[in-house]
């Protein structure tokens, strides 16, 4: 159970261009998503908090005009990398909060990554 | 000064040893404890869940949490090639949001 996918796993794009990174929960309902972005040997930085049928909160430092985060259902959120620069290539990760089953509530189960590289 | 602080490693050990992993923390508020199992370039796995103080165990896995101490810890037991990855700690407050406070994480290699 508790099981995260991420699509897609990996994707390169021209600068300039916009990506759309999908998250979706497969055996539990999650009002509550997260995305984080995790540089080479470095921990994961968390972007923006995506929560269902309401704007998402963003962190300090993060745009959110050029990350657009939409949560439209209870099993699926979207991070749009607008515009992408160079600069934006990383690896994103997504997690949920299960909230589906009240032991694990507190907790976040990740998806397994979007490599994205902008030339 | 960090919130969670963890060694970053890189730790070496041979299969087959006991290997502890650890991270302390400022924050006397957190009180949901979790360990995460990191392989290169894959999402993190999440090991262990632990709530305020105590010992759980799961197969040769054992997390620790000394509140008084604010010092968590990961044992594992009979470490093998396939643990070498990079070891994560998270922590919570209680009530205050859902947001995860992560250490910056340990590399652990288990060397034949």
């Amino acid at each position: 159970g508790a099981v995260v996918s991420q699509h897609p796993s990996w994707v390169i794009c021209k600068s300039g261009t916009s990506v759309k990174i999908e998250c979706r929960s497969l055996d539990f309902q999650a009002t509550t998503m997260f995305w984080y972005r995790q540089f080479p040997k470095q921990s994961l930085m968390l972007m923006a908090t995506s929560n269902e049928g309401s704007k998402a909160t963003y962190e300090q430092g993060v745009e959110k005009d050029k990350f657009l985060i939409n949560h439209a259902s209870l099993t699926l959120s979207t991070l749009t990398v607008t515009s992408a620069h160079p600069e934006d290539s990383s690896f994103y990760i997504c997690s949920a909060r299960d909230t589906t089953h009240g032991t694990r509530q507190e907790t976040q189960y990740f998806g397994p990554g979007t490599r994205l590289l902008v030339l | 000064q960090k919130e969670v602080e963890q060694d970053p490693g890189p730790l070496s050990v041979p299969e087959g040893a006991i290997v502890s992993l650890n991270c302390t923390y400022s924050n006397s508020a957190f009180q949901y404890f979790m360990w995460y199992r990191q392989y290169s370039r894959k999402g993190p796995e999440l090991l262990m869940y632990t709530y305020s103080s105590g010992n759980k165990e799961d197969g040769r896995f054992t997390a620790q949490v000394d509140k008084s101490s604010k010092y968590i810890s990961l044992f594992i037991r009979d470490s093998q090639p396939s643990d070498s990855a990079t070891y994560l700690c998270a922590m919570k407050l209680t009530g205050g949001g859902n947001k995860l406070t992560f250490g910056t994480g340990t590399q652990l290699k288990v060397e034949l």
